[in-house]
């Protein structure tokens, strides 16, 4: 069985440029996540969507950050424009189902603004 | 706002030796509490979980032991082995609610 899929894992960009970032689930996993994680931190979530819904982005800053996910499977998170304190790792889980604590992670997008 | 507390940041622990990382928390309708493990460059995995109904549960080398009382629960790592060497997190999750992660504690094991 295929685990979540990230692309980019690498990417560099001038502060005030956007970025994406793609993440493809689990396949069946209604629930998708998006995670920051800082360096030497623990997870922070952006956002939950159970299937094409988004129903907690009460952590997503909207003024930059935005994200969809077409038709409940892939899923993209837009940063536009970045900002020097948005270098982090941005983690995609899935699962099964919503009332679980068990995630499944993709290796994740390091992102690096300059 | 941190609803799960984390320690230590750091350890270092010999082969063989047991490795003890610690949480705390205060939300009591937190039920359902798992270790994630992540190695670097990886995404965290899930190690073991513990629901508050029991106070201990083992699993191989991986032990979670729990004290609802003192709302506390730790992971012990017996015989811990260089392969363990990774961070380690614990979380907490309310019902459907999401998965609220500690700071994580950065594993060592020294051959």
């Amino acid at each position: 069985e295929a685990g979540v899929v990230q692309s980019p894992r690498y990417k560099i960009i001038e502060k005030k440029q956007p970025v994406a970032f793609w993440c493809n689930p689990i396949s069946g996993h209604n629930t998708l996540y998006w995670y920051l994680q800082n360096l030497g931190q623990g997870p922070e979530l952006l956002i939950r969507y159970e299937n094409e819904e988004a129903v907690d982005d009460s952590q997503l800053p909207k003024d930059r950050f935005s994200a969809e996910r077409l038709k409940g499977v892939d899923s993209t998170l837009k940063i536009q424009p970045a900002e020097l304190g948005d270098s982090a790792v941005y983690l995609c889980a899935s699962s099964p189902r919503s009332n679980t604590g068990e995630l499944f992670f993709g290796e994740g997008s390091r992102l690096t603004v300059l | 706002q941190q609803q799960v507390k984390q320690s230590p940041q750091s350890l270092i622990v010999q082969k063989g030796g047991i490795s003890i990382i610690n949480c705390a928390y205060e939300n009591t309708a937190f039920d359902y509490f798992p270790w994630y493990q992540q190695f670097p460059g990886k995404g965290p995995a899930l190690l073991i979980a513990i629901r508050p109904d029991v106070s201990e549960k083992k699993e191989g080398r991986f032990t979670i032991s729990f004290n609802k009382s003192a709302k506390q629960f730790s992971l012990h790592i017996m015989d811990s082995q260089p392969g363990d060497s990774a961070t380690y997190f614990c979380a907490a999750l309310q019902g459907a609610q999401k998965l609220v992660f500690g700071q994580g504690t950065r594993l060592t094991i020294n051959p």
